[in-house]
């Protein structure tokens, strides 16, 4: 099985810019769950969607935002980039998500904002 | 904050040594997991240890998990030079609760 693939690897963008970020998990996963990475904060829960809905949700503000497609893939945005989103962005994928278990990461987008 | 919290932040030993890591955690659990990261890469899994174990191995991992200290440490065994890297804990928290929390990792060296 293919593992789990993001797009872009790496992005520069500016503040006030936005940014989308593509993960396609493991074939057959239904859950996708994104993660911002950063050296001060660590790894910190973004959001989680399961058939195409948002069920779970972290505490970052309303620029963060994602959907699921039909197929199980997923994108993420960050509206009006701030210096501090600068980070690696994780997508992981699982089974179900009734509850927290193993995850697959994708390789993440090192997203820097200048 | 962070639920989990590994001990030591840091750790460097030679090849062949073990390596032991501790993580502490807050609120009642459903399972524990750790997992690795090398620099700048994805997480890979390693084990999942359930709130009603008490130990788990996975060749040279062996997990232990005690939720009356709400504590679980990871020892790996026979280190080799391919075991550096960032490993980290992560909880789901009893009742329902998707939300996972990791913690701040451990960052493992092992000399050659």
């Amino acid at each position: 099985k293919a593992g789990v693939t993001q797009t872009p690897r790496y992005l520069i963008k500016t503040r006030g810019q936005q940014v989308t970020l593509s993960c396609s998990p493991i074939s057959g996963h239904r859950s996708v769950s994104w993660y911002q990475q950063t050296p001060g904060q660590g790894l910190q829960f973004l959001f989680e969607y399961f058939s195409e809905t948002q069920r779970n949700k972290g505490n970052f503000p309303g620029r963060f935002s994602g959907r699921q497609f039909s197929n199980s893939r997923s994108e993420m945005n960050v509206s009006t980039l701030e210096l501090g989103d600068s980070a690696l962005y994780l997508c992981a994928s699982s089974l179900t998500g009734q509850e927290f278990r193993e995850q697959f990461f994708g390789p993440g987008t090192r997203l820097t904002v200048l | 904050s962070q639920q989990g919290e590994e001990d030591p932040q840091a750790l460097s030993i030679q090849e062949g040594e073990n390596a032991t890591m501790n993580c502490s955690y807050k609120t009642s659990i459903n399972n524990l997991q750790w997992y690795r990261q090398n620099s700048g890469r994805g997480l890979v899994h390693l084990i999942l240890i359930r709130s009603n174990e008490r130990e788990k191995h996975s060749g040279r991992l062996r997990v232990t998990l005690d939720t009356s200290k709400k504590s679980s440490s990871l020892l790996i065994t026979a280190s080799r030079a391919a075991d550096t890297a960032s490993y980290f804990c992560a909880t789901g928290a009893s009742g329902g609760s998707y939300i996972p929390t990791f913690g701040r990792g451990t960052s493992l060296i092992v000399h050659p």
